[in-house]
């Protein structure tokens, strides 16, 4: 099945950028999502991607997909305190969407 | 919608008792996930239905946790007997047509 990796913990300075890193396994994956955890919540989903685009721009976020490697990054700009959070990657493989194991952001002044 | 609703948002319970979680999907989603989530071991998928019928259990850790979906907008969790080892927080999400995903607010299960 799809496998879904990301690094556990970012930590970031407020004011600088962050980015956070996810690779996956499946070449089919059609939709490709960044879902963010607050504490104590659910996820909900932040921003997604086709796959056949290659970047993706939101206001502060900008996601870039690089099919060849199977790498997908999501870059949150100025980062800010309210910023601080578990981002979860989310490939959309076999009709269902694999989730890795998330990214724990933490921002300090 | 007021989106997925679960219950209850947190449980304490006794090693060896029986423990229900209950989630109502969203109004017109046709898949419905439950989710576990450690520090542990992260998120991971449970069982997850398609139109109330269950496709894919292989995340189900063993016989003591069972799904049902009897209709469209409810779905149980049972986990019986319960051990120490089963606490963590619970999640059920909704989509339509197996995309976006919808989370409920999550119930922490603490089985001492």
């Amino acid at each position: 099945g799809e496998d879904v990796e990301q690094s556990l913990f970012l930590s970031v300075r407020e004011g600088d950028s962050s980015v956070i890193n996810c690779t996956y396994t499946d070449s089919s994956s059609t939709y490709l999502y960044w879902y963010k955890q607050e504490p104590g919540a659910g996820l909900q989903l932040l921003t997604y991607i086709f796959s056949n685009m290659d970047m993706k721009q939101d206001q502060r976020l900008t996601v870039l997909l690089n099919k060849k490697d199977k790498h997908l990054s999501l870059r949150i700009a100025d980062t800010q305190t309210g910023d601080s959070a578990i981002y979860f990657c989310a490939v959309n493989g076999s009709y269902i969407p694999t989730f890795g194991r998330g990214t724990s952001l933490i921002v300090h002044p | 919608d007021a989106g997925v609703i679960q219950s209850p948002r947190h449980e304490v319970t006794e090693m060896g008792q029986e423990v229900t979680l209950r989630c109502k999907p969203i109004s017109g989603h046709d898949y419905l996930f439950w989710y576990r989530q450690t520090m542990m071991r992260g998120l991971e998928l449970l069982i997850y239905f398609n139109n109330n019928v269950p496709i894919d259990d292989s995340g189900m850790p063993e016989d003591r946790f069972s799904a049902k979906m009897p209709n469209a907008s409810f779905s149980t969790l049972k986990i019986q007997p319960s051990e120490p080892r089963d606490s963590a927080v619970y999640f059920c999400a909704s989509s339509r047509g197996g995309d976006e995903q919808f989370f409920g607010p999550g119930t922490r299960l603490t089985v001492l």
